[in-house]
């Protein structure tokens, strides 16, 4: 089975420039969450989804960030414009909820570098 | 209010020792999730182990086990016979369940980390 997919893998960008990461996650898992990953914050909850419809968006830092899922098989996360500080690794994760207990499957991660 | 803390930045153990990994935790909800996690420097998060709040016995995955200290609000990593693959990133994090508490299902919240060396 196909895990979580990220793309891109890597992103350099200057400064104001629009950056759009994207997340496909796991076949039929109903949550869908995204983390931002920095030497100094540790690994931070950006944003989460279920069924589709965003639940928790209290750790967007800013609203240069938005996220979307227009279905239930693709999310992105936009940052617009961007700036040095968003410099991060950026983790889609998604998970199925049974009630419990359910572990979170995290993809590769996108490194975003922002000049 | 920190919820997860992870207070020890580093550790190193000798291959083949055991290790501990300390986690605490802050809650109110009396259904939460305990997790680890494993991220190696290629950067990859990968699951080692669940304990649930209710669970009776600790929870064990091969030589990883969780030393589940409910009253003291502790979840420690217990790692046997540690192997250099074992060098990496660890987490704790923890879940909580009940929407009245955290006012949102489902939302896993990480500590800071602990960096384990296993030296040969």
């Amino acid at each position: 089975d196909a895990g979580v997919i990220q793309s891109p893998r890597h992103e350099v960008t200057e400064m104001g420039q629009e950056v759009t990461l994207r997340c496909k996650p796991i076949s039929g898992h109903d949550y869908l969450f995204w983390y931002r990953q920095t030497m100094m914050r540790g690994l931070e909850l950006l944003i989460y989804f279920n069924n589709n419809v965003p639940i928790d968006d209290s750790g967007m830092p800013e609203d240069r960030f938005s996220a979307k899922m227009p279905n239930a098989s693709f999310s992105t996360l936009k940052i617009q414009p961007s700036e040095p500080r968003d410099s991060a690794v950026y983790f889609c994760a998604s998970s199925l909820n049974r009630g419990g207990g359910e572990k979170l499957f995290f993809g590769s991660g996108t490194q975003l570098s922002v000049l | 209010a920190q919820k997860i803390t992870q207070t020890q930045p580093g550790m190193f153990v000798q291959e083949k020792e055991a290790v501990t990994l300390d986690c605490t935790y802050d809650t109110s909800d009396p259904s939460y999730g305990l997790f680890w996690y494993k991220q190696p420097s290629s950067g990859e998060m990968i699951f080692l182990i669940y304990q649930g709040s209710y669970d009776q016995q600790n929870a064990t995955e091969g030589r990883y086990s969780l030393n589940f200290q409910k009253a003291r609000k502790s979840a420690n990593l217990v790692i046997s016979a540690s192997q250099l693959g074992d060098s990496a990133m660890y987490f704790c994090a923890m879940r909580e369940t009940s929407f009245f508490f955290s006012g949102g299902y489902n939302k896993l919240i990480f500590g800071a980390g602990t960096r384990l060396a296993v030296h040969p």
